[in-house]
């Protein structure tokens, strides 16, 4: 099974700030990767799909990039509803691990 | 609008079964693999399995820790999948959600999910 490793676990910015998540897989997952937002109570949001590809409706501060097995999901002007725990995914080949989760926080 | 509905959770006894639907419109169900995916309170997201169309002869997956236990169906006449939870067990106490698959096979999920909760 392929593995993924996110970080960081959790990061904490201010309103305005830039980070990066990012998302090892353990084989090349091509372009195999989406990120989602998880806020509690809520179904998981689908952001960004096939490495780069900003889901409709998405703002467009939110970003993927990367290839082979390292990706990351960036986050540019940040706002107070971007608090949430952010996840990658592979949909390779099955099982369609998820990362570990990086949980932000909004100063 | 996508829409995907699910339903079917409760409390269960460990050991038990429960069968969970995932009503879909405003989009071709027929057309869309479904995914499960559920979390568990203070867990991360964990991918349950996914069923595809009809033109990819309903194909199925599943993750390990329900493999065996779980089936995937659908009824693409009625737009509704289904997760038919068998041996039940207090680790599959969790929100279960449904999604219709996008792109290289990444989920769209639009409901509220339901809870299923396994305990004697």
């Amino acid at each position: 099974d392929i593995q993924m490793t996110q970080s960081p676990s959790s990061v904490s910015a201010s309103v305005g700030d830039r980070i990066t998540i990012t998302c090892r897989s353990s084989q090349n997952i091509y372009n195999y990767i989406s990120w989602y937002q998880k806020r509690p109570g809520r179904a998981p949001k689908l952001l960004i799909n096939d490495v780069s590809s900003l889901q409709s409706g998405v703002p467009s501060r939110f970003s993927g990039s990367g290839s082979v097995a390292q990706f990351t999901l960036t986050i540019t002007g940040l706002q107070p509803e971007d608090s949430a725990t952010y996840y990658c995914q592979h949909t390779y080949s099955s099982p369609y691990t998820f990362g570990q989760g990086t949980k932000l926080e909004i100063k | 609008e996508v829409q995907l509905v699910e339903s079917g959770g409760g409390l269960v006894q460990p050991g038990g079964s429960l069968k969970l639907s995932c009503a879909g419109s405003g989009f071709s169900f027929s057309g869309s693999a479904i995914h499960w995916v559920r979390q568990a309170s203070g867990k991360g997201l964990e991918w349950v399995g996914r069923i595809r169309s009809n033109t990819n002869n309903y194909a199925t997956a599943y993750a390990a820790s329900v493999k065996g236990r779980f089936t995937i169906s659908r009824d693409d006449s009625k737009n509704t999948a289904y997760l038919q939870m068998d041996g039940l067990t207090t680790d599959d106490t969790a929100v279960y959600y449904c999604g219709r698959s996008v792109g290289l096979d990444s989920s769209d999920y639009r409901g509220q999910g339901t809870l299923v909760t396994v305990s004697s």
